[in-house]
């Protein structure tokens, strides 16, 4: 069965640090793993999306690793803000036809706090 | 350039009714793809569109379906409501381009059934 499990569940921090979010997946085969932040009463929003080549990646302060062979990624949160204060969701999409989606499963996400 | 729109926002019905949600994806965007959220379950993939055809579905009852018009919006539409039903429905329109995609979510319609 696929799976994506993240953690921790929740996190709380000091404006300033550094934080890592971890996601575990058994999705097969692989395709994708996509992170997003989602800010209470909003849409996700796209951090980064790797593919099986790729082994890290990085938008602004957000950088996320992949590595396939032990199907574990990490989102990486440098210099928190305040307005990191969110739900980070890790997705893994499975091959299916050649298309991006193909079946996606979805961690229950991770929601951190950071405080000033 | 507008995000993506969905209507209506807030919607409440009644068990066995059933529900149309649309959505407008960014000009442009020809796949538009639908999730379902609530807190039990989190995020869950409903379906995608692109080019007015269903390219994937998640696993969701066929009382969940959808399409797509030649201009990109697409519908949602559940019909027999159940309680469970009750949610938030987001919409994410997507474009590729040099090999990247690049995913963009509504604001959601938030569902109540009563």
């Amino acid at each position: 069965k696929n799976q994506v499990e993240q953690s921790p569940q929740s996190l709380i921090i000091l404006e300033g640090k550094n934080c890592t979010l971890q996601c575990n997946y058994t999705v097969s085969p692989f395709s994708n793993l996509r992170w997003y932040k989602q800010d209470t009463g909003r849409g996700p929003v796209s951090l980064t999306i790797m593919t099986f080549s790729e082994n890290t990646k990085s938008n602004g302060r957000y950088t996320a690793t992949l590595d396939a062979d032990t199907k574990q990624s990490s989102l990486h949160i440098t210099a928190s803000q305040l307005s990191d204060s969110a739900s980070y969701i890790c997705v893994v999409s499975a091959q299916a036809g050649g298309t991006s989606y193909g079946k996606l499963t979805f961690g229950q996400g991770t929601i951190l706090t950071v405080h000033p | 350039k507008a995000g993506v729109t969905q209507t209506p926002r807030y919607l409440i019905k009644t068990r066995g009714q059933q529900v149309t949600l649309s959505c407008s994806p960014i000009s442009g965007h020809r796949s538009v793809s639908w999730y379902q959220q609530t807190p039990g379950q989190g995020l869950q993939f409903l379906f995608e569109y692109f080019s007015e055809t269903q390219r994937n579905k998640g696993n969701f009852p066929g009382r969940f379906s959808g399409r797509q018009f030649s201009n990109s919006r697409s519908e949602m539409n559940v019909s027999t409501l159940e309680l469970g039903d009750s949610a938030l429905y987001l919409c994410a329109s997507s474009l590729w381009a040099s090999g990247q995609e690049t995913q963009y979510f509504g604001p959601g319609t938030r569902l109540l059934v009563l």
